[in-house]
């Protein structure tokens, strides 16, 4: 019943190389935003990008947005061992306001 | 500024059981949200407060969840009885405005295990 879906499940690293992980969603959307989990926390915010946009910055994160595909990457840059988490995308859909919904995750490992 | 503060952390019970938690979201967030996640995926959304108003109840399953939101700010989410696929993690998350508008804010949630 989950609107999105994230690609890969998991992906292991070495630091420094470059994680990208990758969402699909299903209907038109008002925003899409990613979250961090660290292993029994909770969800940390870390970027929303916008319909109408087609990449966003933030420090070594770097999202993309193709509505034509409906789908979305993140992309972490000279990875740290810190970066070890799981990450989900939640797209907010036009047709249901405030209603975010999440796909199942990619559980990244970054190998010291 | 807290952030969401949730609890219990951890509850274990048995099967049949009643169990509920409580949250408590950010100063000044008038929408508010449980969630609940399965071990290795996503959370799902369970009910969504406008303040006071549940608007979005349509995933809460109504013969056993309830919910509250007395005086648009402490939130309880409540199970009776427990079934053992109510194992999870119950989230509780908070923001200024609608999810359209700006992020969410998460809770450390809460885990139940139903025995």
């Amino acid at each position: 019943s989950q609107q999105g879906e994230e690609d890969p499940q998991a992906l292991s690293i070495q630091e420094g190389e470059n994680a990208t992980m990758n969402c699909s969603y299903k209907t038109s959307i008002n925003n899409l935003q990613w979250y961090r989990q660290n292993s029994g926390r909770g969800l940390v915010h870390l970027i929303l990008i916008r319909s109408n946009e087609r990449e966003k910055h933030s420090g070594r994160l770097r999202v993309t947005l193709d509505t034509s595909k409906k789908s979305s990457s993140l992309l972490i840059t000279a990875s740290r061992a810190a970066d070890t988490a799981s990450y989900f995308c939640a797209s907010n859909p036009n047709t249901n306001a405030g209603k975010s919904t999440f796909g199942d995750g990619t559980t990244l490992t970054v190998k010291p | 500024e807290a952030g969401v503060v949730q609890s219990p952390r951890y509850k274990i019970i048995e099967k049949k059981q009643p169990v509920a938690f409580w949250c408590n979201p950010i100063s000044g967030h008038n929408t508010l949200y449980w969630y609940r996640q399965n071990l290795g995926q996503g959370p799902e959304l369970l009910i969504r407060y406008e303040n006071e108003e549940a608007v979005d109840d349509s995933q809460l399953p109504k013969d056993r969840f309830s919910a509250e939101r007395l005086k648009g700010v402490d939130s309880t989410l409540k199970i009776q009885p427990a079934e053992l696929g109510d194992s999870a993690v119950y989230l509780c998350a908070s923001s200024r405005g609608s999810a359209n508008t700006g992020e969410l804010f998460f809770g450390e949630g809460s885990r139940l295990t139903v025995l």
